[in-house]
């Protein structure tokens, strides 16, 4: 299943909204993930099951979607939050990510 | 919660083996968990290598199966990756990672494997 993930950059300002959409190939359920990840560490879960948001994640985050089309939200981005973020279907085998969106600074 | 440990040679000859273990802390790795290795080449995205099942059942991706071998030790509370014939191309931060039923994935911190001679 291939994820295609959009946009593969983006330039926001602190207090934006920004939104990042998933597309899956083929349905996979609500068996997806959005991670994060900063230079030279590991991606972090924000996000699984398409809308559950991880325990200690800031309610600025948000996931939804179901199926083919999924989106992660955040409502007004913060200096920490700039970083690639990542999806994962975990609906079929192979497992496999989105090529993932790099949110920079405007 | 989870807590993931990657250990292992952080260079690798060409056409060697690599071979790296993650520690398990907080759990045990005989829970209804996947046990799974990730890697990353430098600057890029991140490829899912295989996971192995509690039960010992694995699941490879289909490009790299014909090299890869993914085991648990139940009593170290471990499990270990193993990959063949390796060249540059192998070049990655390679991470362990563990999810569960719920869907939650826990990631261990990585580390670095340089194919080189």
């Amino acid at each position: 299943i291939q994820l295609t993930q959009s946009p593969s950059s983006l330039s926001a300002s602190v207090g934006d909204r920004v939104t990042i959409t998933c597309r899956a190939s083929q349905g996979i359920n609500s068996y997806l993930a959005w991670s994060q990840q900063k230079p030279g560490k590991a991606p972090k879960l924000l996000i699984y099951a398409a809308s559950t948001l991880q325990s200690g994640v800031p309610s600025r985050f948000s996931g939804s979607g179901s199926g083919t089309d999924f989106t992660l939200t955040i409502s007004s981005l913060q200096p920490e939050d700039f970083a690639t973020y990542y999806c994962q279907q975990l609906n079929s085998y192979p497992l496999t990510f989105g090529g993932g969106t790099k949110v920079e600074i405007k | 919660q989870v807590q993931l440990q990657e250990s292992g040679p952080g260079l690798v000859k060409p056409s060697g083996t690599l071979s790296l273990t993650c520690g398990v802390s907080g759990g045990s790795i005989s829970s209804s968990n996947w046990w799974s290795w990730v890697r990353q080449p430098p600057g890029k995205g991140l490829e899912w290598i295989g996971e192995i099942y509690h039960s010992g059942s694995t699941n490879y991706n289909p490009s790299l199966k014909s090299r890869v071998t993914i085991s648990l030790d139940k009593s170290k509370n471990q499990f270990s990756l193993k990959l063949s014939s390796v060249t540059a191309a192998d070049t990655a931060v390679y991470y362990c990672a563990s999810r569960d039923t719920s869907g939650r994935v826990y990631w261990g911190q990585g580390t670095l494997v340089t194919v080189s001679s």
